[in-house]
């Protein structure tokens, strides 16, 4: 089974801290992508990623950066918190294969900000 | 541009009740389908996919068929369990395009015994 991992389920923290969330995958996806999901919005994408080091923006990429150093870790990180961005955050990966492209996600991580 | 649009919630079924949840979709290439399940308190786990007109993806029950001239994909289980009560959400990705995934906004649905 494909396995995408959060490092964090559920965090709190102070507006203007430095957040890293951390997301892996165990399945050599290429593809890496951060989502946020708010209520009434649904989900809206921050950053993905096709490959080692190269990332692209998403609809939402205001205050949020990422990394990715290594194939199987995609790290969001959000430079100065607010509390505007509270909300639940999803990493997923992907792979192409015969049927095409499949996205899976990890559990999520509800951020706080406050 | 892509995109998708499913029927808004929430729905409340009884359990054992037939269940239609409705997507349609708009693409410019030649999409990939799916649904995803989200429940309480998780991230979305993939439910269904189809990759090709007529194709009929199928998990736990749950049944959804690519139609190309209806230009829709929708998720239908004949007999709901209680353990069914969470969000759905259809979703497309262009395979053509980008690897980005369009969804829906989600349809909540509550099986009540």
């Amino acid at each position: 089974d494909v396995k995408v991992t959060q490092s964090s389920r559920y965090l709190v923290k102070r507006t203007g801290e430095k957040v890293f969330l951390e997301c892996v995958q165990d399945m050599d996806h290429e593809n890496m992508f951060w989502y946020r999901q708010d209520p009434g919005l649904g989900l809206r994408l921050i950053y993905f990623s096709y490959d080692v080091k190269m990332k692209e923006k998403g609809d939402i990429p205001e205050g949020y950066s990422v990394s990715r150093e290594k194939k199987e870790r995609f790290s969001l990180i959000l430079e100065s918190a607010s509390t505007n961005q509270t909300s639940m955050y999803l990493c997923a990966s992907s792979f192409l294969d015969r049927a095409g492209n499949t996205i899976y996600f990890g559990e999520g991580s509800w951020l706080t900000v406050v | 541009g892509d995109s998708v649009t499913q029927m808004e919630g929430p729905v409340t079924l009884s359990e054992e009740a037939f269940l239609t949840i409705n997507c349609t979709y708009t693409a410019t290439g030649y999409p990939s389908l799916f649904w995803y399940v989200q429940y309480p308190g998780e991230g979305l786990q993939l439910l269904l996919k189809a990759t090709k007109a007529d194709d009929k993806g199928s998990n736990k029950g749950f049944e959804a068929t690519y139609r190309k001239e209806t230009t829709s994909f929708h998720l239908e289980k004949g007999s709901v369990q209680v353990s069914d009560s969470a969000v759905y959400f259809c979703a497309l990705i262009d395979q053509t395009g980008a690897n980005n995934l369009f969804f829906g906004t989600g349809t909540r649905l509550t099986v009540i015994p």
